[in-house]
């Protein structure tokens, strides 16, 4: 099926620990990028990609970081875990911003920090 | 900060009722799209409207653009109990603020059967 995949769905981790989440996506999206929405909250842009090679920072980068060696992935690494960084965390993509025809979400991934 | 911001917050009504919600934003924008989310699940795409357009249908689903007052709404009409989610509103800019979207907190819609 084509989409956006993230994963783990799930993760629990201790502070200091530093992890990496997945997204994945096969739609030959030139755009992604990864929010958080905290609850009750809209979601917040912490970094992005307009294409292979190329991120750029978003609202809340701080204690994140990203890569882009591909057009399909788009990995986030948490550094060194905050509980701050309790959240769920969601991936997006889209073909060219301002040509683009609305986003598509992955399905998230819920991490909390102990 | 969030350059979109939803009104109301919340909305309840009965089912084949029509529902209203509002979006404002601050700067410039390329276009505005509206999202919806079911409690725990990701967000999904239902319209986008560019700047240079006023109004755009899609089945249930009516969305107006203001730029004069940088407002839009998205009216849902003859509501279903399936239309129970949080509903967002996202901007794109222009230039330097081209790929960062940003979301407003929401409006979470409950029909009553």
């Amino acid at each position: 099926n084509a989409g956006v995949t993230q994963t783990p769905k799930f993760q629990v981790l201790k502070t200091g620990q530093s992890m990496t989440l997945q997204c994945a996506q096969d739609m030959n999206h030139e755009y992604m990028s990864w929010y958080r929405q905290d609850p009750g909250m809209g979601l917040r842009l912490i970094h992005y990609s307009v294409g292979a090679g190329i991120t750029d920072q978003g609202e809340v980068p701080n204690g994140y970081n990203v890569s882009r060696s591909t057009t399909e992935d788009f990995p986030l690494r948490l550094l060194s875990a905050a509980p701050s960084q309790t959240s769920v965390y969601f991936c997006a993509s889209s073909y060219t911003p301002g040509q683009h025809y609305g986003y598509t979400f992955g399905s998230g991934t819920r991490l909390t920090v102990v | 900060s969030q350059q979109g911001e939803e009104d109301p917050q919340a909305l309840s009504i009965q089912e084949g009722e029509n529902a209203t919600m509002n979006c404002s934003y601050k700067t410039s924008i390329n276009n505005l799209q509206w999202y919806r989310q079911n409690s725990g699940r990701g967000l999904v795409h239902l319209i986008l409207i560019r700047s240079n357009e006023r109004e755009k249908h899609s089945g249930r689903l009516r969305v107006t653009l203001d730029t004069s007052k940088k407002s839009s709404s998205l009216l849902i009409t003859a509501s279903r109990a399936a239309d129970t989610a949080s509903y967002f509103c996202a901007t794109d800019g222009w230039g330097t603020n081209a790929g960062k979207s940003t979301f407003g907190d929401g409006t979470t819609l409950t029909v009553k059967p």
